[in-house]
C-alpha cells in the first residue's frame, strides 16, 4: 500500500520557469516531510523539508509547501535551471519517526 | 565529516557467491539505513539499525544478512543471491531514529550497484 504518492512521473519544464512537482500521502500520523533530488546511479539527496506545524518552508530557490487538510505537499522551484534536472521524491516520517516512506519520484526534465 | 561513504561502488556476484557491502559515517550519526532501489521506483527500506541494535527488519530474505560492528559501520552481507536481487543498495544515517528534536539529518550514500549473474 503506497502511502505516499507523485502522481505525476515525469515534469518537463522551461529553463527559468517554475517547476511545481505534487506529493500526496494518505497517513495522518506523518507530521515531517522531506524531498530529495535523484541522479542516476546516485544515493539521493536532500533538498528541503517542512514539518507539519508550518505550512511553507523556503530555502533559496526551493519553496515546499504542506496542506494538510489535503494531505498534499508541493515543491516549487524557481526559477528552474538545466542543472535541476533529476529524479525528485518526496518522503513521509511518522511522528514516532520510525520509518521513511518514499513517494514514487516525478523525473523533471528542465530544457535549456 | 558529512558523508556516508558505501563500497564497493559496483559488484557484480554469481548466485553461489558471498560478498559484502559496507557503509560508513562518522556524523555521530546513531541510526544506519539498508534501503533497495530499482531503477524508476522509490528506495525500499530493508533494515533499520538503532543504536547498533536492529530495530526493523522489512520482511527481508534471510540470504540478506545486516550486521553494525559499531556506531560508524554497518555491512551488508550477500549469499545465494538471486538475478532478481540486482538492484541499487543504498545505506542512509539520521541523528535519531526517534526523531527528538526533529533535525534528522537523513543523509544517503551514493550507493553500490549490485548485479546477480
Amino acid at each position: 500500500d503506497q502511502q505516499v504518492k507523485q502522481n505525476s512521473p515525469s515534469l518537463s519544464v522551461q529553463e527559468g520557469r517554475i517547476s511545481i512537482l505534487n506529493c500526496d500521502y494518505t497517513n495522518s500520523m506523518f507530521d515531517y516531510f522531506l524531498w530529495y533530488k535523484k541522479y542516476p546511479a546516485e544515493g539521493p539527496t536532500f533538498l528541503i523539508s517542512i514539518s507539519s506545524i508550518k505550512d511553507k518552508n523556503e530555502d533559496g530557490r526551493f519553496t515546499v509547501f504542506l496542506n494538510k487538510s489535503a494531505k498534499h505537499l508541493s515543491l516549487h522551484i524557481v526559477p528552474s535551471q538545466p542543472g535541476d534536472s533529476a529524479v525528485y521524491f518526496c518522503a513521509a516520517v511518522t511522528n514516532t519517526g520510525n520509518q521513511f516512506y518514499f513517494g514514487t519520484g516525478t523525473s523533471l526534465t528542465v530544457i535549456p | 565529516d558529512t558523508e556516508v561513504t558505501q563500497t564497493p561502488k559496483h559488484l557484480v556476484m554469481g548466485m553461489t557467491n558471498k560478498k559484502s557491502l559496507k557503509c560508513e559515517q562518522h556524523m555521530g550519526h546513531r541510526a544506519m539505513y539498508w534501503y533497495k532501489q530499482k531503477a524508476k521506483k522509490p528506495p525500499e527500506l530493508m533494515f533499520v539499525y538503532s543504536y547498533e541494535k536492529l530495530s526493523i527488519n522489512e520482511s527481508v530474505p534471510s540470504r540478506f544478512s545486516p550486521e553494525c560492528p559499531n556506531s560508524s559501520l554497518l555491512n551488508l552481507h550477500l549469499h545465494a543471491l538471486q538475478p532478481e536481487d540486482s538492484a541499487l543498495y543504498l545505506c542512509a544515517s539520521s541523528q535519531d531514529r526517534f526523531g527528538t528534536g526533529r533535525s534528522y539529518g537523513y543523509t544517503f550514500g551514493s550507493g553500490t550497484r549490485l548485479t546477480v549473474v
